[in-house]
């Protein structure tokens, strides 16, 4: 079956380090997203890309940086000046120039704990 | 000001009965699409419902519908006869043409609670 695998599941960290949360789909979708959920907060977009070697920055890129090297794969890097990575985060995907309907499709999310 | 607007932190319905989960939101553009998402305890975000600025007819995906109030910006989520699996946390989200990407904007969210 078709979908979005993000690993892993759980992610703990020491403060000042960095760490990469893998996000691979396998929908052929073009547009690919992260989003950062923290609790009352909603979903808040960090990076997305609609085209391989091309990405955009969201409304909260600062600390954050991804890549685009594989249509299939879109992994995000949070680096040590994040200055509160602990949360939720999502991988999405879509299809891109097919419409306004094509909804986001997710994965299962990725929680990073820095202590 | 907020795109999305869930003003609903939390709500409580009985076992079998219908529900409203509000959803308000802000644009100037003509064209958007309107999504609704479910998100269990586990994690995963569940698309439950789309409607299109355009559409003449509110959208239904079996128990679930849209009331879709243009004039008002309101975008009600209705669940029809809830189900103990129904609990979860929803979420409303726009996507506008003028943003010149595929991404969503999402609002803060609703837990909804089954009671049996």
């Amino acid at each position: 079956d078709g979908g979005i695998t993000q690993s892993p599941k759980y992610l703990f960290r020491k403060e000042g380090q960095n760490v990469t949360l893998s996000c691979e789909q396998n929908l052929n979708h073009d547009a690919m997203y992260w989003y950062r959920q923290d609790p009352g907060q909603g979903l808040r977009l960090i990076y997305y890309s609609q085209i391989v070697n091309d990405f955009q920055k969201g409304d909260i890129a600062e600390g954050y940086s991804v890549s685009r090297e594989k249509k299939e794969s879109f992994p995000l890097t949070v680096t040590s000046a994040q200055k509160n990575p602990t949360a939720f985060y999502l991988c999405a995907s879509s299809t891109a120039g097919t419409g306004f309907g094509s909804p986001l499709h997710f994965g299962n999310g990725t929680r990073l704990t820095v202590t | 000001a907020q795109k999305i607007t869930q003003t609903q932190p939390g709500m409580f319905v009985q076992e079998k009965e219908a529900v409203t989960l509000d959803c308000t939101y802000d644009t100037s553009d003509q064209s958007y699409g309107l999504f609704w998402y479910k998100q269990p305890s586990s994690g995963e975000m569940i698309f439950l419902i789309y409607q299109g600025s355009y559409d003449e007819q509110n959208a239904t995906e079996g128990r679930y519908s849209l009331n879709f109030q243009k004039a008002r910006k309101s975008a009600n989520l209705v669940i029809s006869a809830s189900q103990l699996g129904d609990s979860a946390m929803y979420f409303c989200a726009m996507r506008e043409r003028g943003a010149g990407s595929y991404q969503l904007t999402f609002g803060k969210g609703t837990k909804l609670s089954v009671i049996p």
